[in-house]
């Protein structure tokens, strides 16, 4: 599996948009990205996935760039709520499902 | 429903008892997961079900020892935990045991050994 790199705290305001980094220069081409978050005293959540083309969701948006070698989950306008560690797996989704979190990055979110 | 439940969500033991953690899914998965979550740390792999059998287990010490019954549950049995065995114990699953499916975690069992 691809190594990651991820800050390991970062702040953001209330109402603003929180772009979280990711850096895994090693990925492979059939690796996917996947993002989870840990809510303090609450099991990890997963968010969202990609390959290369940009993906959105509700909760959400990942942008890949075009040499795959680094991502950027973006909380477009990031609450309270969304305090927590957020994690970066590379995995090729066809395999067997062993989550390996790194150390993550520690979102604050605050007034 | 997308829950899974853990019991209990607080458990103290001593070195020589035995206990059982239990975790519990409706939501027709087929992979189960047990992993565990020292203090300040990411969570790490423990075993993996898969149809209720065994697919998976990270070289996990033997006094751990977990159990599938059927498809909604899982156990964890305990016997002669250490203290740096003291952390949270989240159970999760997915719909089948591939990386492509989201795992839905529980909110875990704080063991704390004395």
């Amino acid at each position: 599996d691809a190594k990651t790199t991820q800050p390991p705290s970062m702040d953001c305001a209330e109402g603003r948009a929180a772009n979280l980094p990711c850096n895994h220069s090693t990925i492979s081409g059939n690796e996917y990205v996947y993002w989870y978050r840990q809510i303090h005293s609450q099991g990890p959540q997963y968010i969202i996935h990609g390959l290369k083309n940009n993906e959105t969701n509700e909760m959400a948006s990942l942008i890949i760039t075009e040499d795959r070698k680094s991502s950027t989950l973006i909380l477009p306008h990031a609450t309270l709520r969304d305090t927590a560690v957020y994690y970066c797996i590379v995995r090729v989704p066809g395999t067997a499902s062993k989550l390996t979190f790194g150390t993550g990055t520690r979102l604050q979110v605050t007034l | 429903d997308t829950e899974v439940t853990q019991t209990p969500k607080h458990l103290v033991m001593g070195m020589t008892n035995k206990k059982s953690l239990k975790c519990e899914q409706h939501m027709g998965h087929r992979a189960m997961y047990w992993y565990k979550q020292k203090a300040k740390k990411p969570p790490e792999l423990m075993f993996v079900y898969s149809y209720e059998k065994l697919s998976i287990n990270e070289s996990v010490p033997s006094r751990f020892s977990p159990e599938c019954p059927n498809s909604s549950l899982l156990n964890l049995h305990l016997h002669a935990l250490q203290p740096e065995d003291s952390a949270l114990y989240l159970c999760a699953s997915s719909q089948f045991a591939l990386v492509r499916y989201e795992q839905y975690f529980g909110p875990g069992t704080r063991l704390t050994v004395t």
